[in-house]
């Protein structure tokens, strides 16, 4: 159980134009979901959290109107890199909470954004 | 606001040998303490969790973690390195148990294992 899936693996864009992931929880609702981005060889850094129905919340310095992210329903939430540009290349991945299991997140397994 | 510090970007063991992973953490709160596992462009894996439960934490692969309020530490051992166990390892800490705590990662260890 508590399965998080996420789509596509990796996606080859070209400068300029927008690029969705899909983040699903597959077996559970997902009361919050939140997004991270990792740089080669370093950590994750949190991006925003995002709950059904509301709003996400941006950290410091993420560009809200470049990442959009969509949470509509307690089983999908949404990342869209607008205008990509060679800089957003990283590896993106959600992870989600469930409901009545707040103190564990269950990650997906990441997608690959390459942006030539 | 919370962190978490992994002492030393890249451990190397030999097979067979100790493996300590280094962690502390900085909470104003009671933490929740988390080690995930990362293989190359793949996810996050928990390994182990701290809860407030006992501070002993036994994971999964042979993994356990020793919670330290003391020392503000939650370092990851395993008594017997495989080489499975060469991955990258994340400690990460969480302020609350509300859906919207965050888990904010520690800069992670890469784990190396020389046959």
């Amino acid at each position: 159980g508590a399965v998080v899936s996420q789509h596509p693996s990796w996606v080859i864009c070209k400068s300029g134009t927008s690029v969705k992931i899909e983040c699903r929880s597959l077996d559970f609702q997902a009361t919050t979901m939140f997004w991270y981005r990792q740089f080669p060889k370093q950590s994750l850094m949190l991006m925003a959290t995002s709950n059904e129905g509301s709003k996400a919340t941006y950290e410091q310095g993420v560009e809200k109107d470049k990442f959009l992210i969509n949470h509509a329903s307690l089983t999908l939430s949404t990342l869209t890199v607008t205008s990509a540009h060679p800089e957003d290349s990283s590896f993106y991945i959600c992870s989600a909470k469930a409901r009545g299991m707040n103190t564990e997140a269950f990650f997906g397994q990441g997608t690959r954004l390459t942006v030539v | 606001a919370q962190s978490v510090t992994q002492l030393g970007s890249h451990v190397s063991v030999s097979e067979g040998a100790l493996v300590l992973l280094r962690c502390n953490y900085s909470s104003s709160v009671p933490p929740y303490l988390f080690w995930y596992v990362q293989y190359p462009n793949q996810g996050l894996q928990l390994l182990l969790k701290y809860t407030s439960a006992a501070t002993l934490v036994k994971g999964i692969n042979g993994f356990e973690a020793e919670f330290k309020k003391s020392e503000t530490s939650f370092h990851l051992t395993k008594p017997s390195a495989h080489m499975r166990d060469a991955a990258e390892y994340f400690c990460a800490v969480s302020e609350g148990s509300s859906s919207a705590s965050k888990i904010i990662f520690g800069s992670g260890t890469r784990l190396s294992i020389r046959p």
